[in-house]
């Protein structure tokens, strides 16, 4: 089956730690993004990937680090420095020219 | 004025009624218009993308006005499955590559 997959599902971390959410994809995609959703907001684009060993910071990327190393692979890095990190993790992947993006199940993450 | 905006609900509405949700958006030069399905604790799912001349999918019709920057989604004889989170998502060709803006949703609650 393609799809995309998120992993933990869930994540608790104590302040201060640095953590990495793991997306994977196996629909053959070029593009890759990593969205935050808050309670009652909607979706906030952190950072964006058209192709391997590329990527662009989205909106709210301080306090976020991502890689690129594989087409099928996009991790996202919770780093210490984000302040307000408890929210709902969202990695997408498209067809390059075609605006319809499809999501993983997501990660929530929360600091403890 | 916000991106795109639409009213929050929720709509309470009986099975089998008709219900309509409208969304706003301020960039005049996007192209692409989607409306994305969301269930509680769930990642969005692509309900339909919307065209100029009006489209329809089953229940569902999606109409899109670009004069007015204002687009529709119009379910008809709502069934109890229906209930979930609409979301309203429109592209930003000023950003590079390929960006999707997010409305914060419109809750709907289908009951019996």
């Amino acid at each position: 089956d393609g799809g995309i997959t998120q992993s933990p599902k869930y994540l608790f971390r104590k302040e201060g730690q640095n953590v990495t959410l793991s997306c994977e994809q196996n629909l053959n995609h070029d593009a890759m993004y990593w969205y935050r959703q808050d309670p009652g907001q909607g979706l906030r684009l952190i950072y964006y990937s058209q192709i391997v060993n590329d990527f662009q910071k989205g909106d709210i990327a301080e306090g976020y680090s991502v890689s690129r190393e594989k087409k099928e692979s996009f991790p996202l890095t919770v780093t210490s420095a984000q302040k307000n990190p408890t929210a709902f993790y969202l990695c997408a992947s498209s067809i390059i020219g075609m605006d319809e993006q499809f999501f993983g199940p997501g990660t929530r993450l929360t600091v403890l | 004025r916000k991106e795109v905006e639409q009213d929050p609900g929720p709509f309470n509405v009986p099975e089998g009624a008709t219900v309509a949700f409208n969304c706003t958006y301020s960039n005049s030069a996007s192209q692409s218009f989607f409306w994305y399905r969301q269930d509680c604790r769930k990642e969005p799912k692509l309900l339909m993308s919307v065209y100029s001349s009006g489209n329809e999918d089953g229940r569902f019709t999606a109409q899109l006005n670009r004069a007015s920057q204002y687009i529709s989604l119009l379910i008809r004889d709502s069934k109890l499955s229906d209930s979930a989170t609409y979301l309203c998502v429109v592209n930003s060709p000023n950003q590079a590559g390929t960006a999707l803006i997010f409305g914060k949703g419109t809750t709907l609650s289908v009951s019996s």
